[in-house]
């Protein structure tokens, strides 16, 4: 299976500490992408690295890949309570033109 | 701009009846993908249309189907309903289909019970 596997299934923490999540994959990638989903409702999108990137910054949100260890980590700076959510990664294999997800992460951040 | 539209929210129907599941994607995104979401398993890969025509299918029978109308909206059918398709079905669209950028909107989802 080239299903994407987050790390851990479940962190809880508090408002203004850092959360860091991992996802690891089995085959080559063009690119990989983090997704949040809140209480079961749709996904969004919230940030896209490609193979040939290392880091990656978008607001309080940090993505590394590291295409030798095929894994990638978000990391999520000052957390909110507003960003307790589901977090998956999704991974574009190179041949293939759908995404594959991982099963998430839940995040909880108590005020 | 309006983003991914999916009707109904909810749909209730009971083992052995057909479903059908409807999305709109976000306006010149020309394809749409179909995603299951039962507890506990994740997001599993049901269908990807683009230009009208059916591209990938995911691991799942036949009696899910689907079609892509010539405005990109599509239209997901379950036939003879099993209790194992309760689930969250989650439709997304993309503008750029090349492999390289694969960038999906989600809608906010159908959850659908099976009695």
């Amino acid at each position: 299976s080239q299903q994407g596997e987050e790390d851990p299934q479940a962190l809880s923490i508090q408002e203004g500490e850092n959360a860091t999540m991992n996802c690891s994959y089995k085959t080559s990638i063009n690119n990989l992408q983090w997704y949040r989903q809140n209480s079961g409702r749709g996904l969004v999108h919230l940030i896209l690295i490609r193979s040939n990137e290392r880091e990656k910054h978008s607001g309080r949100l940090r993505v590394t890949l590291d295409t030798s260890k095929k894994s990638s980590s978000l990391l999520i700076t000052a957390s909110r309570a507003a960003d307790t959510a589901s977090y998956f990664c999704a991974t574009l294999h190179s041949g293939y033109s759908t995404l594959t997800f991982g099963k998430g992460t839940m995040l909880l951040v108590s005020p | 701009e309006a983003g991914v539209t999916q009707s109904p929210t909810h749909l209730i129907k009971t083992r052995g009846q057909q479903a059908t599941l409807r999305c709109s994607p976000i306006s010149g995104h020309t394809s749409v993908y179909w995603y299951q979401q039962a507890l506990g398993l994740g997001l599993q890969f049901l269908l990807w249309y683009d230009e009208g025509e059916e591209r990938n299918r995911g691991n799942f029978p036949p009696r899910f189907s689907g079609r892509q109308f010539p405005n990109y909206s599509s239209e997901l059918n379950v036939n003879a309903l099993e209790l194992e398709d309760s689930a969250l079905y989650l439709c997304a669209s993309s503008l750029v289909t090349s492999g390289l950028y694969n960038e999906q909107f989600f809608g906010p989802g159908t959850r659908l019970t099976v009695l």
